[in-house]
C-alpha cells in the first residue's frame, strides 16, 4: 500500500505570503496528524483529525494556521500570513482507528517550509 | 503534561560496535512508548513500540528497547551497528487511552557511524 505522501516537499515563501501544505494519508486511515519541527528541536504536535473532525487542535500555534480535512481523506494546512518563525519541517502522519493500532502512526517525508 | 528527554544530541560509534540511545520520559502513568528513525530525505519510520507486557521489545533492523518503569526510561539498543544505521532517532510517548492520540517527541539523537 502507498505510504503517507506530502506535497510540496519544499516551499520557500516570503513573509506575509500564504502557503498551503497537503497530506494524503494511507488509504483507510481515519486518524490524521500534523506535527512540526522547528530549528532542529523536538517534533511538536499541531492537531489531530478523526475522519473530517478535529479531535485535538491544542498544538496549533495561532489563528494564522488553518487545517482542513474535507471528506475525511486528504488534509491541507494553510499558513496565512506566514511569519519567519513558521519555518520548519511539517510532518503528517496517519493511523488506523482500531485499538492499539490507532497509536501506531505512519509518517510522511515532511514538507520543509522556509519563510524569508 | 508528558515530556521526553533524549540527553544525547549526537553520538558517534564505529561500525560493528554496540549502541545505546537514551530516552527518559515524564508521564503520570505508564505511557505508550515508541522509537522512530529518520534517514535523510525520508519520513519517520517506526522502529519499535511498547504498549504492555514484556519490558524488552524487539523491533525492526535488529533494534531492541527496554522499558524500565523505575527509571522512567526506554533506551534503544543494537548489538552491532551498520553504516546504514546512521540517521536521526526519536523517542516518543503517547497517552495510554483507548482511542488514538498525539505523540510527544524528544529532540532526537543523531547517530554517526565511523567506518
Amino acid at each position: 500500500e502507498a505510504g503517507v505522501t506530502q506535497f510540496p516537499s519544499h516551499s520557500v515563501i516570503e513573509k506575509g505570503q500564504t502557503v498551503t501544505l497537503r497530506c494524503d494519508p494511507i488509504s483507510g486511515h481515519d486518524n490524521l496528524y500534523w506535527y512540526r519541527r522547528v530549528m532542529g528541536k523536538e517534533i511538536k504536535f499541531l492537531l489531530h483529525f478523526v475522519k473530517e473532525s478535529k479531535q485535538d487542535e491544542s498544538g496549533m500555534p495561532n489563528n494564522r494556521f488553518l487545517a482542513e480535512r474535507t471528506g475525511g481523506t486528504y488534509s491541507t494546512l494553510k499558513v496565512q500570513p506566514a511569519e519567519l518563525e513558521d519555518s520548519g519541517v511539517y510532518f503528517c502522519a496517519s493511523s488506523r482507528d482500531s485499538g492499539l493500532a490507532g497509536h501506531e502512526q505512519y509518517f510522511g517525508p515532511g514538507t520543509r517550509l522556509t519563510v524569508t | 503534561a508528558q515530556s521526553v528527554t533524549q540527553p544525547d544530541i549526537h553520538i558517534t560509534v564505529s561500525e560493528g560496535a554496540s549502541l545505546e540511545l537514551r530516552c527518559n520520559y515524564s508521564y503520570g502513568a505508564t505511557p505508550y512508548l515508541f522509537w522512530y528513525v529518520q534517514s535523510p530525505g525520508q519520513g519517520l519510520q517506526l522502529l519499535l513500540k511498547y504498549f504492555s507486557g514484556d519490558t524488552l521489545v524487539q523491533g525492526i533492523k535488529g533494534f531492541e528497547a527496554e522499558f524500565k518503569r523505575s527509571q522512567s526510561s526506554f533506551n534503544l539498543r543494537k548489538p552491532s551497528v551498520h553504516w546504514s544505521d546512521a540517521a536521526e532517532y526519536f523517542c516518543a510517548v503517547g497517552a495510554r487511552r483507548t482511542n488514538a492520540g498525539k505523540s510527544t517527541f524528544g529532540d532526537g539523537t543523531t547517530l554517526t557511524v565511523k567506518p
